[in-house]
């Protein structure tokens, strides 16, 4: 079975600081996509990043980036420069490409941002 | 162009009873996956339709279904309530299957079984 661990319940960082989420995986699948959702307060969902598995290029997306190891099955989220909107939960979340394609999430890490 | 929408945005039942909630994805996508959320267990799946078929199931029991309709739209029905039902029910939608496209999540339906 693939699980998606997250070992920081709770992370806090400063503003304008950077700040790393941890993310762990487990899967025998070769083909997979990894992403990191952020839900705020007021609970939305939103897509923060997404990586391909066969990709070996880190995503980016404007602050936000990824360290993928493949071989280490990790995945974790650097935010730059945190902005007060940051303050979120953020979920990482593992679904294989074939064989059983259900999305399975992490259990979050809340990051407070202090100003 | 307008988000997901689910109704209602709260809900609550008492134990035996049955619910039916609704997920409207983004016109134009043609995937509804759903999902459900819970303090205990996290975000779990708990199934996809894609073109009024169900494509994908999670790991939970038959009391949990749904359907989707022609126009995309998405209803989610539990029978027989239970206490664990309590939950944060979030639909998501896609342009097409789901895996390869970003999903787009509503604000979610929060069911309260008493």
């Amino acid at each position: 079975a693939q699980t998606v661990t997250q070992s920081q319940p709770e992370m806090s960082v400063q503003e304008a600081e950077t700040v790393t989420l941890s993310c762990t995986y487990d899967t025998s699948e070769s083909d997979y996509y990894l992403f990191w959702y952020k839900q705020p307060p007021s609970r939305q969902m939103i897509l923060v990043i997404r990586q391909e598995a066969y990709k070996q290029q880190n995503a980016t997306e404007n602050r936000f980036s990824v360290n993928f190891q493949k071989a280490a099955k990790s995945f974790s989220l650097k935010i730059s420069d945190s902005q007060l909107g940051d303050a979120a939960m953020y979920f990482c979340a593992y679904r294989p490409v074939y064989n059983n394609n259900d999305m399975r999430f992490g259990a979050g890490t809340r990051l407070t941002v202090k100003p | 162009k307008a988000g997901v929408t689910q109704t209602p945005r709260y809900l609550i039942k008492t134990r035996g009873q049955q619910v039916t909630l609704s997920c409207s994805p983004i016109s134009g996508h043609r995937s509804v996956s759903w999902y459900q959320q819970t303090p205990g267990q996290g975000l779990q799946f708990l199934f996809e339709y894609f073109s009024e078929t169900q494509r994908n199931k999670g790991n939970f029991p038959g009391r949990f279904s749904g359907r989707q309709f022609s126009n995309s739209r998405s209803e989610m029905n539990v029978s027989t309530l239970e206490l664990g039902d309590s939950a944060l029910y979030l639909c998501a939608s896609s342009i097409t299957r789901a895996e390869y496209n970003e999903q787009f999540f509503g604000p979610g339906t929060r069911l309260t079984v008493l």
